[in-house]
């Protein structure tokens, strides 16, 4: 069974710093892109950033490009999220999600999200 | 990249068929078949519904059903049941490398 466990998320102050976790299990975590998606409170869905398998190419939503830094480690089944100069707007449950396929962009399963609040 | 647009909300009663919309532009939905659905309940993570436009992932069931014409994506539900009241999000790939979801649809069964 695929499982997607974040962790990280708590109370910080606008220009602070976070790194998310991601703790993947129950499938060939290598074969797989992977990504984060947040939501705002009472918000829709936002994708952030995309990783490819083996960490070559990274993509960013331009809202947290050079801000945020997705980066992944195979040997422990990890997806990471660092997370600079925060923002209230971002403010979110931020989810883990794999890919489908080879970076198809289709997110089949998610974890069940870790909550991020930017405030003084 | 702007957000998909879709209703805000939509309801059919049981037994019912509702097709929910999802309007982009030729950089995203027009451009390319990688749209996909999402059914999101209160407090729980989404699930993917539909991938591809059209293809459903193994368990979810036949009464979910996506097309697209031109810029324009949807999803049909027929047969409505109780346990279809949720939030349903489309998303797209885009010609920018990223991915944008719409702004959801609340659905409600009467």
């Amino acid at each position: 069974e695929v499982q997607l466990v974040e962790s990280g998320g708590v109370v910080v102050q606008p220009g602070g710093s976070l790194r998310l976790s991601c703790a993947a299990s129950g499938f060939t975590f290598d074969d797989y892109t992977m990504h984060w998606v947040r939501q705002a409170p009472g918000k829709g869905l936002e994708w952030v950033s995309l990783i490819s398998w083996d960490g070559g190419s990274t993509y960013y939503a331009d809202s947290v490009k050079g801000r945020f830094t997705i980066s992944r480690d195979n040997s422990k089944n990890s997806l990471y999220l660092q997370m600079n100069s925060l923002r209230t707007e971002d403010t979110a449950l931020y989810y883990c999600a794999k890919d489908l396929k080879s970076s198809s962009w289709i997110f089949d399963y998610w974890g069940q999200g870790t909550l991020v609040t930017v405030s003084s | 990249q702007s957000a998909l647009t879709q209703p805000a909300s939509v309801s059919g009663s049981p037994g019912q068929s509702i097709t929910i919309s999802c309007t982009g532009t030729s950089s995203d939905v027009g451009g390319y078949n990688y749209v996909s659905w999402y059914q999101q309940h209160p407090g729980k993570a989404p699930k993917l519904m539909i991938y591809d436009v059209s293809n459903r992932p193994s368990g979810v069931s036949n009464r979910f059903s996506g097309s697209k014409s031109g810029n324009t994506a949807s999803l049909t539900i027929s047969g409505l049941q109780a346990e279809d009241e949720a939030d349903y999000y489309c998303s797209s790939y885009t010609s920018s490398s990223s991915s944008v979801f719409g702004g959801g649809t609340k659905l409600t069964v009467l």
